[in-house]
């Protein structure tokens, strides 16, 4: 299975704080994705990359986030001035070019806004 | 909007028997289905997709396909403890996004 790591595991921020998550795919993907789950709720679509650039993005993906690829390896999801209702989990998901039939998803980050 | 329903359980079963698990999709030209099963605090882990219409058996899992009446559902034969997760139905649109439903808690006692 394809490596997707996420850094960190878990995030406590203040409310008005700006959050950046980290998240490492392999080399060889194809697709990359952002999403967002809220405790007890459905995992929602953010935003997603083909060949390097923004391919779609949510309703929810306003100007509170953005995403960027620093050094061309990892992708960073930025919160700017996080709100109480931002606490959720974070996963990044690839689909790979040797299986487009799959998504594989990173282990989370756990956001906690206080 | 593309809509996709599960009812959120939880669907308990006994150890060894079958659990049936359902979704509805609103898309009617949705063409790709998946099955993902996510355990509390972990992130969703793929156990199955589907693209025809009938079928599709991977060991102790089955999904099965009707578009005709936009609904997938999955099998899980002689269930175990193990199995307890919530299962996610998940339709890929256009440009590959991804629409997940909220997810059924299946919970097997021993």
């Amino acid at each position: 299975e394809p490596e997707v790591t996420q850094t960190p595991s878990h995030q406590v921020t203040q409310m008005g704080q700006e959050v950046i998550l980290r998240c490492v795919p392999i080399s060889n993907h194809l697709y990359f994705y952002w999403y967002r789950q809220i405790l007890g709720q459905k995992v929602e679509f953010l935003v997603s990359f083909y060949n390097n650039e923004i391919s779609e993005k949510s309703e929810i993906f306003d100007d509170q986030f953005s995403v960027e690829r620093p050094d061309g390896s990892n992708f960073t999801l930025k919160i700017r001035s996080t709100k109480l209702e931002d606490s959720a989990m974070y996963f990044c998901a690839i689909i790979t070019r040797s299986n487009t039939d799959t998504q594989y998803f990173g282990p989370g980050t756990r956001l906690t806004v206080l | 909007q593309k809509e996709v329903e599960q009812n959120s359980g939880p669907l308990s079963v006994p150890e060894g028997a079958i659990a049936s698990l359902n979704c509805t999709y609103s898309d009617r030209g949705s063409q790709s289905f998946f099955w993902y099963r996510q355990y509390s605090g972990k992130s969703p882990e793929l156990i199955m997709f589907i693209y025809s219409n009938g079928d599709k058996e991977d060991g102790r899992f089955t999904a099965q396909l009707n578009k005709a009446s936009q609904y997938v559902s999955l099998l899980i034969r002689d269930s175990q403890p193990s199995d307890s997760a919530t299962y996610l139905c998940a339709v890929k649109g256009n440009f590959n996004k991804f629409y997940f439903g909220s997810g059924t808690k299946l919970n097997v006692k021993p």
